[in-house]
C-alpha cells in the first residue's frame, strides 16, 4: 500500500541536542511538507518542498532545517536553536501539479524535551 | 492573511444525532477545502475534498458543503456513532504555493 512513513513515533531530546525526524513516501508525490501541532491548536507549516533539491520556509522555520535529496524522503532536523520543540510533528505530501487531489499525512512523531 | 476558524471548539452529542461542524475562512481566493479527521495521538485522515468550483461532496454519512463567496464550509455527519469521536480539522489550499492553512479543529464526542 502507498503511504507516508514517519519515524520514530516517539523521540526524546536533551537540551542542546539536534534530532532528526524521518519522513518517507512511496506515493510518487512531488511535494512534501512538515507541520507542527501543539495541543488544542491547528497545524502550522515549518518547511515545504515542491521538487527535489529545493525547499522553502513556512511560517515557523526558525530552529529547524530540512533536506530533499530524494523525491521519496524529506527529513526534518530540530536544532538546539529551537527553544520550544516539544510538539507533535506531521509530515505530508501532495501531487504538486494539480489541485484535484488533497494532502496525505503520516502518523506523526511526538517529540519531547527531557 | 488567511485565517481559518472552526466553531464549536468542542461538541458532545448522544449517539444517533445528526450534527454540523462549521468552518469559516477570511480569504475566498482558495483552490480547495479539505476536511480531516484526527484521532488522539494519530496523524490526519482525509475525509472530503471540495474544489473551489464545487458546492458539496458526499462520502457515506458525511456531507461537506462549500460557499466560497461567504467564506464558509460545513461538515454534516448523519446518524452519529461513538466511532465518530475524534477531532475534525478543516484546511484551505491557498494559491500556487500549495500551502494548506488549518483551523484549530472541533473535538467531537459521541456518547453511547
Amino acid at each position: 500500500d502507498g503511504g507516508i512513513t514517519q519515524s520514530p513515533k516517539y523521540l526524546f531530546r536533551k537540551e542542546g541536542q539536534n534530532v532528526t525526524l524521518s519522513c518517507e513516501q512511496n506515493l510518487n508525490h512531488d511535494a512534501m511538507y512538515w507541520y507542527r501541532q501543539d495541543p488544542g491548536q491547528g497545524l502550522r507549516l515549518i518547511y515545504y518542498s515542491q521538487i527535489v533539491n529545493d525547499f522553502q520556509k513556512g511560517d515557523i522555520a526558525e530552529g529547524y532545517s530540512v533536506s530533499r535529496e530524494k523525491k521519496e524522503s524529506f527529513p526534518l532536523t530540530v536544532t538546539s536553536a529551537q527553544k520550544n520543540p516539544t510538539a507533535f510533528y506531521l509530515c505530508a505530501s501532495s501531487i504538486y501539479w494539480t489541485t484535484n487531489y488533497g494532502y496525505t499525512f503520516g502518523s506523526g512523531t511526538r517529540l519531547t524535551v527531557v | 492573511k488567511q485565517e481559518v476558524t472552526q466553531i464549536p471548539a468542542a461538541l458532545s452529542v448522544p449517539e444517533g444525532e445528526n450534527l454540523v461542524l462549521n468552518c469559516s475562512f477570511t480569504d475566498s481566493a482558495i483552490y480547495n477545502l479539505q476536511w480531516f479527521r484526527q484521532d488522539p495521538g494519530k496523524g490526519l485522515t482525509s475525509l472530503l475534498l471540495i474544489q473551489s468550483s464545487q458546492r458539496e461532496q458526499t462520502s457515506g454519512r458525511l456531507n461537506a458543503s462549500l460557499d466560497k463567496s461567504s467564506g464558509r464550509s460545513t461538515l454534516y455527519i448523519a446518524a452519529s456513532q461513538p466511532g465518530d469521536s475524534a477531532t475534525y480539522l478543516c484546511a484551505v489550499l491557498m494559491d500556487s504555493s500549495y500551502k494548506l492553512i488549518f483551523g484549530s479543529g472541533t473535538r467531537l464526542l459521541v456518547r453511547p
